[in-house]
């Protein structure tokens, strides 16, 4: 029930292109789904996030797509950069009690040049 | 706005020392900060929470009496890992939630530390 599924590992893309990760999860109560990008090293930085009341933001390149009713939600990149290259985090968490994320095991992307 | 730092950034150590590692929000209040464990290609593994003025709260199989965690003020958290061993080697992230959670910050957003590397030798 608090897992959250992220595909997939890895991923490779050509300059330009779209990159798309998906992630699924289980748990009906969960009501914020950000997306964090890690460099080697680094911690991990807010890209964009999305509640169940839409059903896609769009902020930049970066794209939310969320489906309640199969419980998944993806992120697209779109016109995909070198400079795009790390490791994505989906995660899922309720806005009210503890404020835990659960975390996506991660998809490293690399956008050739 | 919404930085936070963590210090020391790299922290090498003999085996059975302690290791203090600071957490600090440097433009906002956070009651709630998390501690999270990052193994090479792997994801973050939450080890636990820490709450301002009380004890915190540890996730399942972390040791609360390797792991010491005091959250002083609504602006630092500090994570000791006590004796440490080769096995503690690894990349220690925090994050902070900011108190209001206003307008400014959606929801309960976790902004994260650049991370510490910890190596036990």
């Amino acid at each position: 029930q608090q897992q959250v599924k992220q595909s997939p590992q890895s991923l490779i893309v050509q300059k330009g292109g779209i990159s798309i990760i998906n992630c699924a999860y289980e748990n009906t109560a969960f009501d914020y789904f950000p997306w964090y990008q890690q460099f080697p090293g680094k911690g991990p930085a807010l890209l964009i996030a999305i509640r169940p009341d839409v059903s896609e933001k769009k902020e930049g390149r970066f794209t939310i797509s969320f489906n309640k009713s199969a419980k998944q939600f993806s992120l697209h990149i779109m016109d995909s950069q070198p400079g795009d290259s790390a490791t994505y985090f989906c995660a899922a968490s309720k806005t009210s009690g503890t404020y835990k994320y659960i975390f996506g095991t991660g998809t490293r992307l690399k956008v050739l040049a | 706005g919404a930085v936070v730092s963590q210090h020391p950034s790299r922290v090498i150590c003999k085996s059975g020392t302690s290791v203090k590692i600071e957490c600090r929000s440097l433009d906002f209040q956070a009651t709630t900060m998390f501690w999270y464990r990052q193994f090479p290609k792997q994801s973050l593994m939450l080890m636990a929470t820490s709450n301002e003025g009380s004890k915190a709260t540890y996730e399942q199989g972390v040791e609360k009496d390797k792991f010491l965690i005091n959250h002083a003020s609504l602006t630092l958290s500090t994570l000791t890992v006590t004796s440490a061993h080769p096995e503690d080697s690894s990349f220690y992230i925090c994050s902070a939630v900011p108190t209001s959670g206003g307008a400014i910050w959606a929801y309960n957003e976790q902004f994260f530390g650049p991370g510490t590397r910890l190596t036990v030798l």
